[in-house]
């Protein structure tokens, strides 16, 4: 039972779009969501946050949203460049409690 | 700061023999979790390691164990390898934060 839901495996985006990477969770008990980027040969690095009392974080290129009605968060990179290709991992916790990966998106920033 | 290190990069094993792996992690944490990472999946929690007890646990058998050592540095132990225990292997480190840094992982092949 999948509680991180990333239901999109690819993602193919021109450098200098917008790309949109989207997560739905089932746990509405989860109060901390997370996203983390993995190149090859690399461990996952963390990128931005956000907690259930926003609905939006933005650093940067990043930005997280969260609906929570919806148990649904997306992140946006805008302008997307070529260091952005990887995989994006979802994440959520709740408080303290371990933290429960999707099973990310490849994202391919196309020239 | 040497951030998160894990030891050995590539390990190859077979079936019935015992593993450990190796982590040190970022300088000022103290918890300490270990996830596997199976081809085309996300990271799976395994166990988190908080003053040198393990605080919690994932959905993995008794034969996937743990220790942490008074510096905060972690081992992973799994007994009576299975092909399916071939997976990346990554440690992450935190203290007591929702953030996770993690280290670059532990290729483990079972033959």
């Amino acid at each position: 039972d999948q509680q991180v839901k990333q239901n999109s495996p690819s993602l193919s985006v021109q450098e200098g779009r917008i790309s949109i990477l989207n997560c739905d969770y089932t746990n509405s008990m989860f109060d901390y969501f997370l996203w983390y980027k993995k190149y090859p040969a690399e461990g996952p690095t963390f990128l931005i946050s956000i907690s259930s009392i926003k609905d939006k974080n933005e650093d940067g290129r990043f930005t997280v949203f969260l609906n929570k009605s919806a148990k649904h968060l997306s992140l946006h990179i805008v302008p997307s460049q070529p260091g952005d290709s990887a995989v994006y991992f979802c994440a959520a916790s709740e408080g303290d409690d371990k933290i429960i990966f999707g099973k990310g998106t490849r994202l391919h920033i196309l020239p | 700061d040497a951030g998160v290190t894990q030891s050995p990069t590539h390990l190859i094993k077979t079936r019935g023999q015992q593993v450990t792996l190796r982590c040190s992690p970022k300088s000022g944490h103290d918890t300490v979790s270990w996830y596997q990472q199976a081809l085309g999946q996300g990271p799976q929690f395994i166990f988190q390691y908080y003053e040198e007890e393990e605080r919690q646990r994932g959905n993995f058998p008794d034969r996937f164990s743990g220790h942490q050592f008074p510096n905060y540095s972690s081992e992973l132990n799994v007994n009576a390898l299975l092909l399916g225990d071939s997976a990346l292997y990554l440690c992450a480190s935190s203290s007591r934060a929702n953030e996770q840094f993690f280290g670059p992982g532990t290729r483990l092949t079972v033959l």
